[in-house]
């Protein structure tokens, strides 16, 4: 079956753009999260959505940052006024939680962001 | 906080021979989950691995197997019969059930012929 998949795979912009990207997890999982991979703060958390839970923000970096998922599926993670130091590898992945146990999170392939 | 802690930037082994990645974390829960993560140039997270903390038998997958020590808090991964295609960064990671993972700053793996 397809897995977690990314738009767009690259992105450069320009310091201060905004731009938006894309998640669309495993059908019928319930749970998506996002990470930042960076060189210098290696694999970070940002946001977790799970169910019709309200989501935990706790990783966002800044009020920059802003995630929604759409209808329990599709996610996208907006940062505005992009800064240099935005300049990672985005990386989403979802799981099925059974609430409790163990749900393996599947990764998609990431977006890297270059912020010129 | 719970942290975790890879030691070694960057290993090296030839092929068919045996690594040993490190990864210690640190926690004040009993219940949780270990992981090591590969993810080759592609950027794709691939699951090697997992160790659930109440087991106290070490987690075995083919070539992969780990070493781990809960009251030292230490999670090795051992890759047997090293391969090519093992070259990749691998990533230690710790979460509770339904959260978050909490990644290590990764090790670069290279394998030699």
């Amino acid at each position: 079956g397809a897995g977690v998949s990314q738009s767009p795979s690259n992105k450069v912009t320009e310091k201060g753009k905004d731009v938006e990207l894309r998640c669309d997890p495993i059908s019928g999982h319930t749970a998506l999260y996002w990470y930042r991979q960076s060189l210098g703060q290696g694999l970070e958390f940002l946001i977790y959505f799970q169910g019709n839970s309200a989501p935990d923000k706790s990783g966002l970096p800044s009020d920059r940052f802003s995630a929604e998922r759409t209808g329990g599926s599709v996610s996208t993670l907006t940062i505005q006024r992009t800064q240099q130091e935005d300049s990672a590898v985005y990386l989403c992945a979802s799981s099925f939680h059974l609430g409790g146990s163990y749900n393996e999170q599947f990764f998609g392939p990431g977006t890297r962001l270059t912020v010129l | 906080a719970q942290t975790v802690t890879q030691s070694q930037p960057e290993m090296s082994v030839q092929e068919a021979e045996t690594v040993t990645l490190s990864c210690t974390y640190d926690t004040s829960e009993s219940d949780y989950y270990l992981f090591w993560y590969k993810q080759p140039p592609s950027r794709q997270m691939i699951l090697v691995i997992r160790q659930e903390a109440y087991k106290q038998q070490n987690a075995t997958e083919n070539r992969f197997s780990v070493n781990f020590q809960k009251a030292a808090k230490s999670f090795s991964l051992k890759i047997s019969d090293s391969q090519l295609g093992d070259a990749a960064m691998y990533f230690c990671a710790y979460s509770k059930a339904g959260t978050a993972l909490i990644f290590g700053k990764g090790t670069t793996l290279s394998v030699s012929s």
